[in-house]
């Protein structure tokens, strides 16, 4: 099945401590892969796609081809950096569609 | 940036009523819109595919007449749970793309079916 896998439901780090949320996707293909970010009590919202290749908040995500990777990595966390965090990957071919992972809970300890 | 705007933000049924979820984009039009739904802990699933002034696409295992979808014009798409059950409680959520590939969501919806 066509699937995007967060293998950690939950990171636990101290503040200015690195950060590395893994995501794996199966694909054949050429997706869009994107990272989400939801703070609490707010929308889901954008926090970067690799086809920008940008650095959001001090994140970066790079798009491993023959890993089908792309981890999302701050090198030193910050407490507002906690929040829940979906890597999802898109199908131009298939209507635009997200297929979304199941999520990592970032807790960035003071 | 784009704003999506979802009404109501909770709603409580009573078993067998249908209950209407509102998805707008304020200040842009969407051709294609997306619900989805969570339960709790869990990640979102897509239910289907809203395509203004056609019918909509709905994925593998989601009932077409029992989520009844709306999408009449360029900024506004409806979500219909008919005949809800206590199982039909989930959060739901809607997004729309602003045409660079890039998803904005609504609020999201919770529905609580009594």
């Amino acid at each position: 099945a066509q699937r995007v896998t967060q293998p950690e439901k939950l990171l636990s780090v101290f503040k200015g401590a690195p950060v590395e949320l893994k995501c794996n996707y199966s694909y054949s293909g050429s997706p869009e892969l994107f990272w989400y970010v939801q703070y609490s009590r707010q929308r889901l919202q954008l926090l970067l796609r690799h086809i920008s290749r940008e650095s959001i908040k001090g994140f970066t995500a790079d798009l491993n081809k023959g890993e089908t990777s792309f981890h999302l990595k701050k090198p030193f966390a910050q407490e507002e950096d906690s929040a829940m965090y979906y890597c999802a990957r898109m199908i131009k071919a298939a209507g635009n569609k997200l297929t979304f992972g199941g999520g990592t809970r970032v807790l960035v300890k003071p | 940036g784009a704003v999506v705007s979802q009404h109501p933000s909770w709603v409580i049924c009573k078993s067998g009523t249908s209950v209407k979820i509102e998805c707008r984009s304020l200040d842009f039009q969407a051709t294609t819109m997306f619900w989805y739904r969570q339960f709790p802990k869990q990640s979102l699933m897509l239910m289907a595919t809203s395509n203004e002034g056609s019918k909509a696409t709905y994925e593998q295992g989601v009932e077409k007449d029992k989520f009844l979808i709306n999408h009449a014009s360029l900024t506004l798409s409806t979500l219909t749970v008919t005949s809800a059950h206590p199982e039909d409680s989930s959060f739901y959520i809607c997004s729309a793309d602003v045409g660079d590939f890039r998803a904005f969501f609504g609020q999201g919806t919770r529905l609580t079916v009594v």
